[in-house]
């Protein structure tokens, strides 16, 4: 089953808006990762967190790891219609790195 | 493109037919991994190979069937489907169970 809480489901916005996205834990984190997918795409591997309130950006996209290593967010600063997709977080747990449900983004134009 | 290729990319099968899903890595990672994707549901983890040997079969029913010949092959053979298995089956690799997974594009499968 899930073993992480990735909201919102969905999320659409106006192009140049912003939007974030937040994965949460009831447990310790050892680290983890984020993911886009395009529509009619496979996941490609963003980024990947592991330090306490480590903050790494890319471009428009900066991603957090909270303090306790319980939550991670993904925010992207006016988004551009390049930026649809979903967004997954994905977690180390029980041996191997398990998904979160996704956000999906939508941005008109 | 990623280093990870996914054959056929499209299959419709009929419920009684046999088919085989075909994924191989040329990036020299020690792990493969095969997930379904339904419109419904998150990414679920079916079977995990790591050093071609299986780790983990997350309750998978028996009419899927993982083979790892080796470390830059993994197959998923199919028998027996319910129209309930239609989904996106993506083969990913990583250089060990707590890197970065890199995905296959996927083979869109329809069962009719």
């Amino acid at each position: 089953g899930q073993q992480v809480m990735q909201i919102p489901q969905y999320q659409h916005v106006q192009e140049g808006e912003d939007f974030t996205t937040y994965c949460n834990s009831s447990t310790t984190l050892s680290n983890i990762q984020w993911y886009k997918q395009r529509p009619g795409g496979h996941p490609v591997f963003l980024i990947q967190l592991v330090k306490s309130g480590e903050v790494k950006k890319q471009k428009r996209l900066t991603f957090q790891f909270g303090e306790a290593k319980k939550n991670s967010s993904l925010h992207i600063t006016a988004t551009q219609t390049t930026d649809v997709g979903t967004y997954f977080c994905a977690v180390y747990n029980n041996n191997d790195m398990r998904f979160g449900a996704g956000t999906r983004l939508t941005v008109k134009p | 493109e990623t280093g990870v290729t996914q054959t056929p990319r499209h299959l419709v099968m009929g419920m009684t037919n046999k088919k085989s899903l075909k994924c191989e890595q040329h990036l020299g990672h020690n792990a493969m991994y095969w997930y379904k994707q339904s419109a419904k549901k998150p990414l679920e983890l079916m079977f995990v190979y790591s050093l071609e040997e299986r780790v983990e079969n997350n309750s998978v029913p028996s009419r899927f069937s993982p083979e790892c010949p080796n470390s830059s092959h993994l197959f998923l053979h199919l028998h027996t489907l319910q129209p309930e298995d239609s989904a996106l089956y993506l083969c990913a690799s990583s250089q060990d169970r707590k890197r970065e997974a890199f995905f296959g594009q996927g083979t869109r499968l329809t069962v009719v």
